[in-house]
């Protein structure tokens, strides 16, 4: 079974320009979860998707960041205009609420922006 | 409000001797899980080990451990017979409700061959 994909794996950009992050979860995962790690940081929630609407977006920066899953498969992280603070590695994750009372999340490999 | 909390920023271990990572945590809750998560230099975070609050035995996979003391609020990881695969950074995670999950910052481990 194909695990989360995410692409591209590496993004350098100058400050001011767009850049978009994807994201494929697990097959038949319903919840996606968009996560930003600072170096030497563990990773916080940007937000949580239930299919394709999203239910928790309380941390994501709405000015410069915007996320869709239409389809409620794949996603689109995007920031306009990217600044130098961004520079981080984006994580998706995804999870199916099974026999455990928390949805265990597994992740992909992370994008790695840097903002010049 | 819930935290979790690593204090150990570095740790080194000998190739085939056994290493503890410590995590602490604050909640309220009384029935909750915990994980332990592996971030080698690829990025990919990989779940090495879970544990129930409820349940008093401490978790195990294979040269992975867990001493889970409840009422310390304290989770921490042991490796055993450490392998040079096993470098990198480990977090320990709590996930508040269903969906959330509360990070530490992470231990960067060393394995020295």
């Amino acid at each position: 079974e194909a695990g989360v994909v995410q692409s591209p794996r590496y993004k350098i950009i100058e400050k001011k320009q767009p850049v978009a992050f994807w994201c494929n979860p697990i097959s038949g995962h319903n919840t996606l979860y968009w996560y930003r790690q600072n170096l030497g940081q563990g990773p916080e929630l940007l937000i949580r998707y239930e299919n394709e609407e999203a239910v928790d977006d309380s941390q994501l920066p709405k000015d410069r960041f915007s996320a869709e899953r239409l389809k409620g498969v794949d996603s689109t992280l995007k920031i306009q205009p990217a600044e130098l603070g961004d520079s981080a590695v984006y994580l998706c994750a995804s999870s199916f609420r099974g026999a455990l009372g928390v949805a265990e999340q597994y992740f992909g490999p992370g994008t790695r922006l840097t903002v010049t | 409000a819930q935290t979790v909390t690593q204090s150990q920023p570095e740790m080194s271990v000998q190739e085939a001797e056994t290493v503890t990572l410590s995590c602490t945590y604050d909640t309220s809750e009384s029935d909750y899980y915990l994980f332990w998560y592996k971030q080698p230099p690829s990025r990919q975070m990989i779940l090495v080990i879970r544990q129930e609050a409820y349940k008093q035995q401490n978790a195990t996979e294979n040269r992975f451990s867990v001493n889970f003391q409840k009422a310390a609020k304290s989770f921490s990881l042991k490796i055993s017979d450490s392998q040079l695969g096993d470098a990198a950074m480990y977090f320990c995670a709590y996930p508040s409700g269903t969906y959330k999950y509360i990070f530490g910052t992470g231990t960067r481990l060393k394995v020295l061959a």
